[in-house]
């Protein structure tokens, strides 16, 4: 069965440092997203991606984050520069659209900002 | 999007049928129910979605009542790895906007 990919599964890194986050969505698949989950906290939408343009980015999404999809199969998140609060696990998801409106999510990036 | 409200924990016997409430009362004509479940910090599961009649797959039913205002996810026989947050979640279909706001979703407790 198709599923969303993620890696790393975790990553460490330095306050003011760059990290990306990538995800392979579903391969037929055509609306893309990121969600967070702050520890203890409830999920969260960041940002959804269709037709190679941000369809839609919440408050949070702010410039410190970026998306792309460099390719045809890899979606990328970076944050540009970590601060302790963007410590949360990160979510990747797709849906297949067209009427397939059910979003599979991948099994999370565990980012550990310190 | 209408707002949902679920209980906060529920406790079912393994084997036993796990009734999970959701109401959602100012849910408006073209918005669909959903419900995800999300064991222990994994990322969150896709089970079933539905406008208005009863839906099944091969992991529950979802009961739609003809007012709209409430749903019931049924899992027929809960075993222990259904032990998760289950989430409802309506959602309206317009244009490309897919988001899905989480709340807090319902904690299920399958004890053997």
């Amino acid at each position: 069965e198709p599923e969303v990919t993620q890696t790393p599964s975790h990553q460490v890194t330095q306050m003011g440092q760059e990290v990306i986050l990538r995800c392979v969505p579903i391969s037929n698949h055509l609306y893309f997203y990121w969600y967070r989950q702050i520890l203890g906290q409830k999920v969260e939408f960041l940002v959804s991606f269709y037709n190679n343009e941000i369809s839609e980015k919440s408050e949070i999404f702010d410039d410190q984050f970026s998306v792309e999809r460099p390719d045809g199969s890899n979606f990328t998140l970076k944050i540009r520069s970590t601060k302790l609060e963007d410590s949360a696990m990160y979510f990747c998801a797709s849906s297949g659209g067209q009427g397939v409106t059910e979003q599979y999510f991948g099994p999370g990036t565990r980012l550990t900002v310190t | 999007d209408a707002k949902t409200t679920q209980p906060t924990s529920m406790d079912c016997a393994e084997g036993r049928a796990a009734n999970l409430p959701c109401n959602h009362s100012t849910i408006s004509g073209n918005e669909y129910v959903y419900w995800y479940r999300q064991i222990h910090s994994q990322g969150p599961q896709y089970i079933i979605h539905g406008l208005k009649n009863n839906e099944t797959n091969e992991m529950a039913s979802l009961i739609i009542t003809e007012d709209r205002k409430s749903s019931t996810l049924i899992l027929p026989h809960a075993t222990l790895r259904d032990t998760a947050v289950y989430y409802c979640i309506v959602r309206g279909l317009r244009g490309s906007n897919y988001k899905l706001t989480f709340g807090k979703g319902t904690l299920l407790t399958v004890n053997p």
